[in-house]
């Protein structure tokens, strides 16, 4: 199995709304990554957990929280988001030696109204 | 400073024609890792190709290949025999031996294939 899956695709919440997103590997991968990626631009880089621990913040407002229950799921809690958070929620994983790549998951569509 | 630069915003083929899609990388790092991505409309990153630093042949995978030039420090992706199938954004990124983790991307080609 070397898929990475992410639930749900689409979300549209509120800015008074929580909400959380799913992540999900099961390739015996160490790392697990959020990244945030706005529309024509790169993905950008939020979180990093290795071997379940939170090792890399790329400065996220603290409305954004990560958690990693345990080795194969990674979820991101929403909470009282701006529409500028509006984006596509990438999820990725891997071995995490030097050469290793990242395999992707298909993303959420996060709109904020 | 900008580490990764993808100077082509768009490219167009032809399908069955060749296309070398260019990615230049600023690192004094001696180990580091260079990454082709694909990202169709749907919005799902793919892995195409990965060259390392200390690699001395170019890297192959099917119908993509990655011309490294490493005194130029330039990383370009050849596809051949494009296909319509390859219309798609296409990310070069680069690891650096210090920090595993973190992959730095360049701000995308964007291909279209034509019949």
């Amino acid at each position: 199995d070397t898929e990475v899956t992410q639930t749900p695709k689409h979300l549209v919440m509120g800015m008074t709304n929580k909400k959380s997103l799913k992540c999900e590997q099961h390739m015996g991968h160490r790392a697990m990554y959020w990244y945030k990626q706005k529309a024509k631009k790169p993905p950008e880089l939020m979180f990093v957990y290795s071997y379940e621990k939170l090792s890399i913040n790329e400065s996220v407002p603290s409305r954004f929280s990560p958690e990693c229950p345990n080795s194969s799921l990674l979820n991101l809690h929403l909470h009282a988001l701006q529409p500028e958070d509006s984006a596509l929620y990438l999820c990725a994983s891997s071995q995490g030696t030097e050469y290793n790549e990242q395999f992707f998951g298909p993303g959420t569509r996060l709109t904020v109204l | 400073a900008q580490k990764i630069t993808q100077t082509q915003p768009g490219m167009f083929v032809q399908e069955k024609e060749a296309v070398t899609l260019d990615c230049t990388y600023d690192t004094s790092d001696p180990s580091y890792g260079l990454f082709w991505y694909k990202q169709p409309s749907s919005g799902e990153m793919i892995f195409l190709i990965y060259q390392g630093s200390y690699d001395q042949q170019n890297a192959t995978e099917g119908r993509y290949s990655l011309n490294f030039q490493k005194a130029r420090k330039s990383a370009n992706l050849v596809i051949s025999a494009s296909q319509l199938g390859d219309s798609a954004m296409y990310f070069c990124a680069m690891r650096e031996g210090g920090n595993t983790d973190k992959l730095i991307f360049g701000t995308g080609t964007r291909l279209q294939v034509f019949p």
